[in-house]
């Protein structure tokens, strides 16, 4: 069974850049994982952040993006805001066609 | 502008059959560029991968859940459809719906969810 793995909980400070990470209980997580991200505040829909690795959803700020370091999938929030306080959910598409979500990271802006 | 709603009882007996559709308005469901899926949400737990469809038919589903789920598609009323047997507590979570963006050309490949319904809770209980 294949299991995604993100950080329980993150902490950043107002301004501060924080890089959440995502990865494979077995393997390394390639662009061919397609990795995406989601952010979601409690009691609300997801909403998506980004595909493809490091593409921007549509009216995502440039302060959002994604990328691949080392063996996992990354987002980096660069200046982080109050309102960016979320969980954050990776995503990855298995060639089976299966889609795996990883467990959340929670984000605090303190 | 694409949206996607949910509906369903928002309680079910353990050991009975969820039921669920999503109608999807502004769009149509067939389209050869997505699949059409199911996510949830248990309380105060993360988002977990249901399955998905797409206008044809072609279903793929969590293994973990593959046993209990059957998704259908009506192309004639945009919608599709989540069935969740023999369910127990462990069921009752936040119900979504999302569009699944599968397509691709040459090196260019798609993989992601773009749009979500509101979701709509299930519970399990007696």
């Amino acid at each position: 069974q294949t299991v995604v793995t993100q950080e329980p909980s993150f902490s950043v400070s107002p301004g501060g850049t924080v890089t959440l990470t995502c990865g494979l209980s077995s393997g390394s997580v390639s662009t061919t994982y397609y990795p995406s991200w989601y952010q979601q505040t409690p009691g609300q829909t997801p909403r998506t952040l980004i595909y493809s690795t490091d593409t921007r959803s549509s009216g995502v700020p440039d302060r959002f993006s994604g990328s691949i370091l080392g063996n996992k999938a990354a987002l980096t929030i660069t200046g982080a805001q109050a309102d960016d306080e979320s969980d954050y959910y990776c995503v990855l598409y298995m060639r089976s066609g299966i889609w795996v979500f990883g467990g959340g990271t929670k984000l605090t802006v303190l | 502008q694409l949206q996607l709603q949910e509906s369903g009882p928002g309680l079910v007996k353990p050991s009975e059959t969820l039921s669920l559709t999503c109608t999807v308005s502004g769009g149509s469901i067939s389209s050869s560029s997505y699949h059409w899926g199911w996510i949830r949400q248990p309380p105060g737990k993360g988002l977990e991968w249901i399955g998905n469809i797409y206008y044809s038919g072609s279903t793929y589903y969590n293994p973990s859940l593959k046993s209990r789920i059957t998704i259908s598609v009506d192309t004639s009323k945009n919608q599709f459809s989540l069935r969740l047997s023999s369910v127990t507590a462990a069921d009752t979570a936040v119900y979504y719906c999302a569009r699944h963006v599968t397509y691709g050309a040459g090196y260019y490949y798609f993989y992601y969810m773009d749009v979500w319904g509101k979701g709509t809770t299930v519970t399990v209980s007696s």
